[in-house]
């Protein structure tokens, strides 16, 4: 079975200091990687997918199959950044996605 | 396009008693998932409908049900409700199975 990890609960930096959010997955195929954010009183939404090998806000995720990571980073954090982060699998195309239980990060300004 | 819509929004319900929830998705989207979200486990996976066909469940008891009906709109119903089963309740549709997902706002569900 598929298991994500996203071993802080809670992440705090100030503003303009570099963030990596962790997340490490242990599934034995190919995955498809998601990472999700929540902003405070608004839907839960997709930022960015392994797939897309894109930057969504400033922020990157490259996935790792020699570790099994899947770390979010962004270079100079913003107060808008502050939200959950939710680090998500799919062990294949129709297969169900499983959720880590989600960092909080927190920007101080 | 409208978001999904999830109703109601909020509900309390007594230990034994059942509950139905609602989902309507986004236009032309056929596939809808249900998540669990509480503070100590996250999200969980409840189920995956398309084409009015289960195609996904999660590891959860039989007290819990769902539904798609063909306009794609879905339900899942709890029987039988817990302390325990107090939470949030997403969900969320997508274009086709592997596409993006899109969150609906939620159902708090509060059992006493």
């Amino acid at each position: 079975a598929q298991r994500v990890t996203q071993p802080e609960k809670l992440l705090s930096v100030f503003k303009g200091a570099p963030v990596e959010l962790k997340c490490n997955y242990s599934y034995s195929g190919s995955p498809e990687l998601f990472w999700y954010v929540q902003y405070s009183r608004q839907r839960l939404q997709l930022l960015l997918r392994h797939i897309s090998r894109e930057s969504i806000k400033g922020f990157t995720a490259d996935l790792n199959k020699g570790e099994t990571s899947f770390h979010l980073k962004k270079p100079f954090a913003q107060e808008e950044d502050s939200a959950m982060y939710y680090c998500a699998l799919r062990a294949g195309g129709y297969q169900k996605v499983t959720f880590g239980i989600g960092t909080k990060l927190q920007v101080i300004p | 396009k409208a978001g999904v819509t999830q109703t109601p929004r909020y509900l309390i319900k007594t230990r034994g008693q059942q509950v139905t929830l609602s989902c309507s998705p986004i236009s032309g989207h056929r596939s809808v998932s249900w998540y669990q979200q509480t503070p100590g486990q996250g999200l969980q996976f409840l189920f995956e409908y398309f084409s009015e066909t289960q195609r996904n469940k999660g590891n959860f008891p039989g007290r819990f049900s769902g539904r798609q009906f063909s306009n794609s709109r879905s339900e899942m119903n709890v029987s039988t409700l817990e302390l325990g089963d107090s939470a949030l309740y997403l969900c969320a549709s997508s274009r086709d199975r592997a596409a993006e997902q899109y969150f609906g706002p939620g159902t708090r569900l509060t059992v006493t």
